[in-house]
């Protein structure tokens, strides 16, 4: 149990609804970070709070949005869903930033997989 | 674009083999970690390795960053049924994003 808790495990949509991933970190980790995980592929990187902030980028549609919230837990906003979108999205968190030492690692969640039919 | 490419993208070897797994950059990273995913589970980090010419052993597991930090290797000697999985490397890129490579996918036969 890496202590990052993430719901739903499992989500079934149709086109053009909306979801919502929710995201709980472990405890004292103020970094969380969003990947999503097409089938048998490595993880595209989306986004990067610390802290409540926005502080990285990657390639995220302008369809999805996050946010981090006051108590730490953060939630991944997928909009006008596309067969496309359907994978496997990862939260990760961290107590530090990347780069910073041993204690940058990433902890991961089991992931939300997301189908859209 | 900061990208790591792996190779093998996929690897099936018999139990007791070697094999060398290579997680490769044109860029520079400040430190680079290696996971192991299994199926229906979140990567979970093996080790971090964060100077240049590092190796780190971890039981049948060797691990090497590159002289320049542009790249890195993980070796696992007599394989196990155990070992299979997807291998990912990852690069810290600045200070807050992580790159995951490409993905290695490993299966151990008995």
């Amino acid at each position: 149990d890496s202590g990052v808790t993430q719901t739903p495990k499992h989500l079934i949509t149709a086109t053009g609804q909306r979801v919502t991933l929710r995201c709980s970190p472990r405890s004292g980790d103020l970094s969380v970070y969003w990947y999503q995980q097409s089938l048998d592929q490595g993880l595209q990187f989306l986004i990067q709070y610390y802290n409540g902030e926005e502080r990285a980028k990657g390639n995220i549609l302008e369809r999805f949005s996050a946010q981090q919230f006051p108590d730490l837990h953060s939630e991944l906003n997928l909009s006008s869903l596309e067969l496309g979108d359907s994978a496997l999205y990862f939260c990760a968190s961290s107590l530090r930033p990347a780069g910073r030492g041993i204690t940058g690692e990433l902890f991961f969640g089991e992931g939300s997989r997301l189908t859209v039919l | 674009t900061q990208l790591l490419e792996q190779s093998p993208q996929f690897l099936s070897i018999q139990e007791g083999e070697n094999l060398t797994v290579y997680c490769n950059s044109s860029s520079v990273f400040s430190s680079l970690q290696w996971y192991r995913q299994e199926p229906g589970e979140g990567p979970v980090l093996l080790v971090t390795v964060v100077t240049g010419g590092e190796v780190k052993k971890l039981k049948r597991l060797t691990f090497q960053f590159g002289d320049a930090r542009k790249d890195s290797s993980l070796h696992i000697t007599a394989a196990q049924p155990g070992d299979t999985g997807l291998y990912l490397c990852a690069g810290a890129a600045g200070t807050y994003k992580y790159i995951f490579g490409t993905g290695t996918r490993l299966k151990v036969l008995a």
